[in-house]
Protein backbone atom coordinates (compact mmCIF):
# COMPACT_ATOMS: atom_id res chain seq x y z
CA UNK A 1 0.00 0.00 0.00
CA UNK A 2 0.97 3.73 -0.50
CA UNK A 3 2.80 5.85 1.85
CA UNK A 4 3.03 9.26 2.02
CA UNK A 5 6.38 11.16 3.54
CA UNK A 6 5.85 14.23 4.13
CA UNK A 7 8.82 16.57 5.99
CA UNK A 8 9.40 18.48 7.89
CA UNK A 9 7.17 18.19 10.76
CA UNK A 10 6.88 21.52 11.96
CA UNK A 11 8.51 24.41 11.03
CA UNK A 12 8.45 28.23 11.76
CA UNK A 13 10.18 31.10 9.12
CA UNK A 14 10.66 34.66 9.93
CA UNK A 15 8.16 36.62 7.19
CA UNK A 16 9.95 36.76 3.99
CA UNK A 17 12.12 33.97 4.44
CA UNK A 18 11.72 31.04 1.70
CA UNK A 19 10.05 27.58 1.96
CA UNK A 20 10.26 24.18 0.62
CA UNK A 21 7.96 21.44 1.45
CA UNK A 22 8.49 18.15 0.32
CA UNK A 23 6.40 15.29 -0.26
CA UNK A 24 7.53 11.43 -1.40
CA UNK A 25 4.99 8.67 -2.21
CA UNK A 26 5.78 5.20 -1.85
CA UNK A 27 3.96 2.05 -2.72
CA UNK A 28 2.34 3.34 -6.23
CA UNK A 29 2.79 4.54 -9.71
CA UNK A 30 1.91 7.34 -11.60
CA UNK A 31 -0.06 9.05 -8.76
CA UNK A 32 -2.21 12.40 -8.38
CA UNK A 33 -0.58 13.63 -6.27
CA UNK A 34 -2.70 17.39 -3.98
CA UNK A 35 -1.07 20.11 -1.82
CA UNK A 36 -3.62 21.20 0.77
CA UNK A 37 -3.70 23.91 3.49
CA UNK A 38 -5.71 23.90 6.62
CA UNK A 39 -5.76 26.99 8.24
CA UNK A 40 -7.20 27.02 12.27
CA UNK A 41 -10.55 26.34 12.61
CA UNK A 42 -11.50 25.89 8.68
CA UNK A 43 -11.48 23.06 6.40
CA UNK A 44 -8.53 21.84 3.77
CA UNK A 45 -7.90 24.06 0.59
CA UNK A 46 -6.76 22.92 -2.35
CA UNK A 47 -3.57 24.51 -3.49
CA UNK A 48 -2.19 22.38 -6.19
CA UNK A 49 -2.50 19.47 -7.84
CA UNK A 50 -0.56 17.13 -10.46
CA UNK A 51 -2.02 14.25 -12.60
CA UNK A 52 2.13 13.96 -13.97
CA UNK A 53 5.92 14.99 -14.05
CA UNK A 54 6.03 18.41 -14.59
CA UNK A 55 1.98 19.17 -14.70
CA UNK A 56 0.84 21.51 -12.53
CA UNK A 57 -3.04 23.48 -11.50
CA UNK A 58 -3.15 26.31 -9.65
CA UNK A 59 -6.12 26.13 -7.48
CA UNK A 60 -6.03 29.26 -5.84
CA UNK A 61 -3.46 31.74 -6.72
CA UNK A 62 -1.39 33.17 -3.77
CA UNK A 63 2.43 33.55 -3.33
CA UNK A 64 3.15 29.70 -3.53
CA UNK A 65 4.06 27.60 -6.36
CA UNK A 66 4.09 23.30 -6.54
CA UNK A 67 6.73 21.79 -8.57
CA UNK A 68 7.16 17.34 -9.54
CA UNK A 69 10.50 16.84 -11.12
CA UNK A 70 9.57 13.02 -9.93
CA UNK A 71 6.77 10.99 -10.36
CA UNK A 72 6.23 10.47 -6.68
CA UNK A 73 8.04 13.70 -5.46
CA UNK A 74 5.89 16.92 -5.05
CA UNK A 75 7.36 20.02 -3.56
CA UNK A 76 5.57 23.03 -2.34
CA UNK A 77 7.58 26.31 -2.02
CA UNK A 78 7.37 30.22 -1.83
CA UNK A 79 10.40 32.99 -2.66
CA UNK A 80 9.24 35.12 0.26
CA UNK A 81 6.55 33.87 3.06
CA UNK A 82 3.45 35.88 4.51
CA UNK A 83 2.19 35.96 8.16
CA UNK A 84 -1.00 34.80 6.01
CA UNK A 85 0.91 31.24 4.58
CA UNK A 86 0.85 29.84 8.15
CA UNK A 87 -0.94 27.19 8.31
CA UNK A 88 -1.43 22.99 8.71
CA UNK A 89 -0.33 21.58 5.30
CA UNK A 90 -1.22 18.52 3.58
CA UNK A 91 0.40 16.53 1.10
CA UNK A 92 -2.05 13.83 -0.59
CA UNK A 93 -1.86 11.28 -2.99
CA UNK A 94 -4.94 9.54 -4.81
CA UNK A 95 -3.20 5.77 -6.44
CA UNK A 96 -6.03 5.39 -9.22
CA UNK A 97 -8.90 6.62 -10.91
CA UNK A 98 -11.32 4.84 -8.04
CA UNK A 99 -9.67 5.46 -5.34
CA UNK A 100 -10.00 7.65 -1.91
CA UNK A 101 -6.70 10.32 -0.93
CA UNK A 102 -4.04 9.10 0.98
CA UNK A 103 -2.77 11.60 3.59
CA UNK A 104 0.80 12.48 4.53
CA UNK A 105 0.96 13.51 8.63
CA UNK A 106 1.28 17.09 7.49
CA UNK A 107 3.64 19.91 8.22
CA UNK A 108 2.73 22.82 10.87
CA UNK A 109 4.02 25.91 9.51
CA UNK A 110 3.98 29.13 11.61
CA UNK A 111 5.39 32.22 9.90
CA UNK A 112 6.34 34.45 12.49
CA UNK B 1 -17.45 21.68 -10.03
CA UNK B 2 -18.51 19.90 -7.16
CA UNK B 3 -18.76 21.47 -3.34
CA UNK B 4 -19.19 20.05 -0.22
CA UNK B 5 -21.32 21.47 2.45
CA UNK B 6 -21.01 20.59 6.53
CA UNK B 7 -23.44 22.02 8.14
CA UNK B 8 -22.70 21.16 11.57
CA UNK B 9 -19.14 22.90 12.49
CA UNK B 10 -19.42 21.65 16.29
CA UNK B 11 -21.32 18.69 17.94
CA UNK B 12 -20.97 17.55 21.13
CA UNK B 13 -22.17 13.90 22.05
CA UNK B 14 -22.49 11.97 25.23
CA UNK B 15 -20.13 8.79 25.12
CA UNK B 16 -22.61 5.82 24.52
CA UNK B 17 -24.69 7.94 22.39
CA UNK B 18 -25.77 7.73 19.08
CA UNK B 19 -24.20 9.95 16.39
CA UNK B 20 -25.14 11.57 12.79
CA UNK B 21 -22.97 13.85 10.56
CA UNK B 22 -24.27 15.93 7.91
CA UNK B 23 -22.99 16.40 4.59
CA UNK B 24 -24.45 17.53 1.70
CA UNK B 25 -23.10 17.69 -1.81
CA UNK B 26 -23.72 19.21 -5.17
CA UNK B 27 -21.98 17.26 -7.97
CA UNK B 28 -24.32 16.86 -11.97
CA UNK B 29 -24.12 13.19 -11.81
CA UNK B 30 -23.18 10.43 -9.39
CA UNK B 31 -19.80 11.29 -7.78
CA UNK B 32 -17.51 9.61 -5.34
CA UNK B 33 -17.96 10.12 -1.91
CA UNK B 34 -15.43 9.65 1.28
CA UNK B 35 -15.48 10.49 4.97
CA UNK B 36 -12.13 11.32 6.79
CA UNK B 37 -10.97 11.67 10.66
CA UNK B 38 -8.49 13.95 11.47
CA UNK B 39 -7.14 13.72 15.12
CA UNK B 40 -5.35 17.06 16.21
CA UNK B 41 -1.59 17.56 14.85
CA UNK B 42 -2.42 14.35 12.21
CA UNK B 43 -3.11 13.91 8.72
CA UNK B 44 -6.53 12.38 8.10
CA UNK B 45 -7.60 9.15 7.63
CA UNK B 46 -10.22 7.23 5.51
CA UNK B 47 -13.25 6.05 7.47
CA UNK B 48 -15.31 4.91 4.25
CA UNK B 49 -15.59 5.69 0.83
CA UNK B 50 -18.58 5.16 -1.78
CA UNK B 51 -18.32 4.74 -5.28
CA UNK B 52 -21.30 3.06 -6.98
CA UNK B 53 -23.78 0.01 -5.67
CA UNK B 54 -25.11 -0.65 -2.11
CA UNK B 55 -26.10 2.91 -0.67
CA UNK B 56 -25.10 1.80 2.78
CA UNK B 57 -21.60 1.47 3.22
CA UNK B 58 -19.63 0.41 6.42
CA UNK B 59 -16.42 1.85 7.28
CA UNK B 60 -13.83 1.12 10.13
CA UNK B 61 -14.29 1.75 13.87
CA UNK B 62 -17.98 0.84 13.58
CA UNK B 63 -19.13 3.98 10.97
CA UNK B 64 -21.65 3.40 8.35
CA UNK B 65 -22.71 5.84 5.85
CA UNK B 66 -25.72 6.43 3.41
CA UNK B 67 -25.85 7.73 -0.10
CA UNK B 68 -29.10 9.32 -0.81
CA UNK B 69 -29.15 10.64 -3.99
CA UNK B 70 -32.63 11.93 -3.68
CA UNK B 71 -31.03 14.65 -0.80
CA UNK B 72 -27.91 14.57 -2.40
CA UNK B 73 -26.55 13.81 1.17
CA UNK B 74 -23.93 11.11 2.48
CA UNK B 75 -24.58 11.44 6.09
CA UNK B 76 -22.02 9.62 8.77
CA UNK B 77 -23.37 7.60 11.33
CA UNK B 78 -22.74 5.95 14.58
CA UNK B 79 -24.67 3.29 17.05
CA UNK B 80 -22.49 4.65 20.41
CA UNK B 81 -19.64 6.99 19.98
CA UNK B 82 -16.83 6.26 22.42
CA UNK B 83 -14.18 8.64 23.96
CA UNK B 84 -11.51 7.64 20.93
CA UNK B 85 -13.91 9.12 18.74
CA UNK B 86 -13.60 13.10 19.10
CA UNK B 87 -11.77 14.27 16.30
CA UNK B 88 -12.42 16.05 13.44
CA UNK B 89 -14.38 14.67 10.74
CA UNK B 90 -14.48 15.56 6.52
CA UNK B 91 -16.75 14.62 4.06
CA UNK B 92 -15.25 15.14 0.70
CA UNK B 93 -16.35 14.62 -3.00
CA UNK B 94 -14.20 13.51 -5.77
CA UNK B 95 -15.74 13.57 -9.58
CA UNK B 96 -14.89 10.51 -11.32
CA UNK B 97 -14.75 10.94 -15.24
CA UNK B 98 -12.62 14.18 -16.22
CA UNK B 99 -9.10 12.43 -16.24
CA UNK B 100 -8.07 13.59 -13.34
CA UNK B 101 -9.52 13.32 -9.45
CA UNK B 102 -9.68 16.50 -7.57
CA UNK B 103 -11.40 15.40 -4.19
CA UNK B 104 -13.33 18.73 -2.87
CA UNK B 105 -13.24 18.65 1.01
CA UNK B 106 -15.93 19.97 3.40
CA UNK B 107 -15.15 22.62 5.95
CA UNK B 108 -15.19 19.72 8.48
CA UNK B 109 -17.20 18.97 12.27
CA UNK B 110 -15.74 18.91 15.35
CA UNK B 111 -17.01 16.07 17.50
CA UNK B 112 -16.89 16.75 21.30
CA UNK B 113 -17.82 13.55 23.48
CA UNK B 114 -18.37 13.96 26.80
CA UNK B 115 -18.07 11.25 29.41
Amino acid sequence: SQTIHQWPATLVQPVGSPLSLECTVEGTSNPNLYWYRQAAGRGLQLLFYSVGIGQISSEVPQNLSASRPQDRQFILSSKKLLLSDSGFYLCACTPGTESEAFFGQGTRLTVV
Amino acid sequence: AQSVTQPDIHITVSEGASLELRCNYSYGATPYLFWYVQSPGQGLQLLLKYFSGDTLVQGIKGFEAEFKRSQSSFNLRKPSVHWSDAAEYFCAVGAPGFGNEKLTFGTGTRLTIIP
